[in-house]
């Protein structure tokens, strides 16, 4: 399709349980980016990509959160040994470059939700 | 610090009356600027966007916003709102040093026939 792909639209999972999150973002789009949405809260950034490579990883909340975008498409969002806390929806978005460039805009897939039981 | 704000947790109004939702900023200059909407079971979709220039800037479906330096603020205007309009409003800003997008934390709208 022509947007940004999230896969799975929703997963549920049990404590301790290890989730692998995909994003397939816009063709020629570089610059990627996840965002973790809980109830009630705007999107809160964990990390974007330029290519390949993590250009700002701090907002991932701590090692059990880990990202990573091979070829510079594809991403997947990595979640070690899960607590109830890491329920949300994970979304992804991508754009032509970084921070939006001269569009200005990034373009949102409709999310992941992930619930831990 | 850097922060974007949205006071207004939940706006009620009635179908034709207008609107305005409120976004403020602290950062030492002027970010780029931006109002994204999310219905239920949808994904976030841009109404406008500030960069530079005009301070009144229009969107879609009717929507406006104007930059204020002074106040350091974005406020979303509609002089009519329509039912299909009830959703949540996120303001967002890129910081020029962070070079991502930050967003507020949302003011859900919601439309009285």
């Amino acid at each position: 399709g022509a947007g940004v792909s999230q896969t799975p639209s929703n997963k549920v999972t049990e404590k301790g349980k290890y989730v692998e999150l995909r994003c397939d973002p816009i063709s020629g789009h570089t610059a990627l980016y996840w965002y973790r949405q809980s109830l009630g809260q705007g999107p809160e950034f964990l990390i974007y990509f330029q290519g390949t490579g993590a250009a700002d990883d701090s907002g991932l909340p701590n090692d059990r959160f880990f990202a990573v975008r091979p070829e510079g498409s594809v991403s997947t969002l990595k979640i070690q040994r899960t607590e109830r806390g890491d329920s949300a929806v994970y979304l992804c978005a991508s754009s032509p470059d970084l921070a939006g460039g001269s569009t200005g805009e990034l373009f949102f897939g409709e999310g992941s939700r992930l619930t831990v039981l | 610090a850097q922060s974007v704000t949205q006071p207004d947790i939940h706006i009620t109004v009635s179908e034709g009356a207008s609107l305005e939702l409120r976004c403020n900023y602290s950062y030492g200059a002027t970010p780029y600027l931006f109002w994204y909407v999310q219905s239920p079971g949808q994904g976030l979709q841009l109404l406008l966007k500030y960069f530079s220039g005009d301070t009144l800037v229009q969107g879609i479906k009717g929507f406006e916003a104007e930059f204020k330096r002074s106040q350091s603020s974005f406020n979303l205007r509609k002089p009519s709102v329509h039912w299909s309009d009830a959703a949540e409003y996120f303001c967002a800003v890129v910081f020029y040093n962070n070079n991502d997008m930050r967003f507020g934390a949302g003011t859900r709208l919601t439309v009285k026939p």
